[in-house]
């Protein structure tokens, strides 16, 4: 059992260029999400979905697209990037929504740099 | 709209001594709130959520509504809970707070 599993785990991008992170969990988890972790900003969510076809935006949004064309697969496109995108992203996924008690399984993260 | 505040980037304390890491909530629903925590080279991980009113490697949290608070508190700290820990507030998505790293020294 994987849990959830994003690739790359680094990469390095100069600006302008686009390019996908991608996240794929096992657990048949409804609920998945992307979330930035900058120094003093804490996590701040990207976009999330709660099931195949459904996406909607978090705090962070702009700069940023998702799909979900499967329950196991939640890719997040980086269409122009920006040195503002230097992050590590981290993506989620739930068994359950989070307001319904669903508890959050984490990848490793993914570390972009924007040159 | 949701917002979870978490005042203090660092807190070192010594092995022992009692902690407790604060998180205010803003929010006009009822809330969900949790505690997550990053040790170093791990994976983020839920530590605790309050409907469970449990207590996990000795933490507990309590949510006061008067407060709008959701502390998390151990009475004596250990080296191995040296770690950022993150508040959380659910209102059918997860919203963090900005974290607070935990040094526990020897």
């Amino acid at each position: 059992n994987a849990g959830v599993t994003q690739t790359p785990k680094f990469q390095v991008l100069k600006t302008g260029q686009s390019m996908t992170l991608q996240c794929a969990q096992d657990m048949n988890h409804e609920y998945m999400s992307w979330y930035r972790q900058d120094p003093g900003m804490g996590l701040r969510l990207i976009h999330y979905s709660v099931g195949a076809g459904i996406t909607d935006q978090g705090e962070v949004p702009n700069g940023y697209n998702v799909s979900r064309s499967t329950t196991e697969d939640f890719p997040l496109r980086l269409l122009s990037a920006a040195p503002s995108q230097t992050s590590v992203y981290f993506c989620a996924s739930s068994y359950a929504l989070p307001g319904q008690g669903g508890k959050l399984f984490f990848g490793s993260g993914t570390q972009l740099s924007v040159l | 709209a949701q917002r979870v505040t978490q005042p203090e980037k660092l807190l070192s304390v010594f092995k022992g001594a009692p902690v407790e890491l604060k998180c205010n909530y803003s929010y006009s629903g009822s809330p969900e709130l949790f505690w997550y925590v990053q040790y170093s080279r791990q994976r983020l991980q839920l530590l605790l959520r309050h409907i469970s009113r449990e207590s996990i490697k000795g933490f507990t949290a309590d949510l006061n509504k008067g407060e709008t608070s959701f502390h998390l508190k151990k009475p004596f700290a250990q080296e191995e809970d040296s770690a950022m820990y993150y508040c959380a507030l659910s209102g059918g998505k997860l919203i963090f707070g900005q974290g607070t790293e935990l040094s526990v020294k020897p």
